[in-house]
């Protein structure tokens, strides 16, 4: 099946600074990648999606400054988090959708720990 | 707004035997994608089974199938002869237009 890569797997940064998390479709185009946010023993929260070429939508309550993203090409979306707090720790997952022949799926990159100290 | 609800947070089923994961769905789309993904431990999500909305026959992959009810906005997963691989949280999801919205998990427990 369809690989989605995703890194680092797990970061652990100084509050303050910015982390950058990257999502890459190995072997297909993704015109739409989903970033998300899950807490532990939680469901995955849509944070925003990712359209190549063009400026991410973010969800409500999901702040664009702090969270940036970026899709410049089909195969490669990142998320930068800036000025990172302790309030921002979590696990980030990215998904790439795949709309080729067989109907529409979406495929997970592994995940990214978040730890802001 | 599109919502996915799932009602049962934990769930357990006896290694062998079947059980049924519940999923409500709300749309105003009339063609759209469901999915059943796990999460084990690791965290890594894996397609469990897929469902296009426009298609009545419910779809099967080995040991999972689905009951897809349009009209009532229903898509539960039922897991015939459960193994302790399993056991894992259990999301349904929803892609209509350009979203793709998760429900809040279900939590399978096998008992061997």
């Amino acid at each position: 099946g369809a690989v989605v890569s995703q890194h680092p797997s797990r970061v652990i940064c100084k509050s303050g600074t910015s982390v950058k998390i990257e999502c890459r479709s190995l072997d297909f185009q993704a015109t739409t990648m989903f970033w998300y946010r899950q807490f532990p023993k939680q469901s995955l929260m849509l944070m925003a999606t990712s359209n190549e070429g063009s400026k991410a939508t973010y969800e409500q309550g999901v702040e664009k400054d702090k969270f940036l993203i970026n899709h410049a090409s089909l195969t490669l979306s990142t998320l930068t988090v800036t000025s990172a707090h302790p309030e921002d720790s979590s696990f980030y997952i990215c998904s790439a959708r795949d709309a080729g022949l067989g109907g529409e799926k979406l495929f997970f990159g592994s995940g990214t720990q978040l730890s802001v100290l | 707004a599109q919502t996915v609800t799932q009602s049962q947070p934990e769930m357990s089923v006896q290694e062998a035997e079947t059980v049924t994961l519940s999923c409500t769905y709300d749309t105003s789309e009339s063609d759209y994608y469901l999915f059943w993904y796990k999460q084990p431990p690791s965290r890594q999500m894996i397609l469990v089974i897929r469902q296009e909305a426009y298609k009545q026959q419910n779809a099967t992959e080995n040991r999972f199938s689905v009951n897809f009810q349009k009209a009532a906005k229903s898509f539960s997963l039922k897991i015939s002869d459960s193994q302790l691989g399993d056991a894992a949280m259990y999301f349904c999801a929803y892609s209509g237009g350009n979203q793709f919205y998760f429900g809040t998990g279900t939590s399978l427990t096998v008992i061997p």
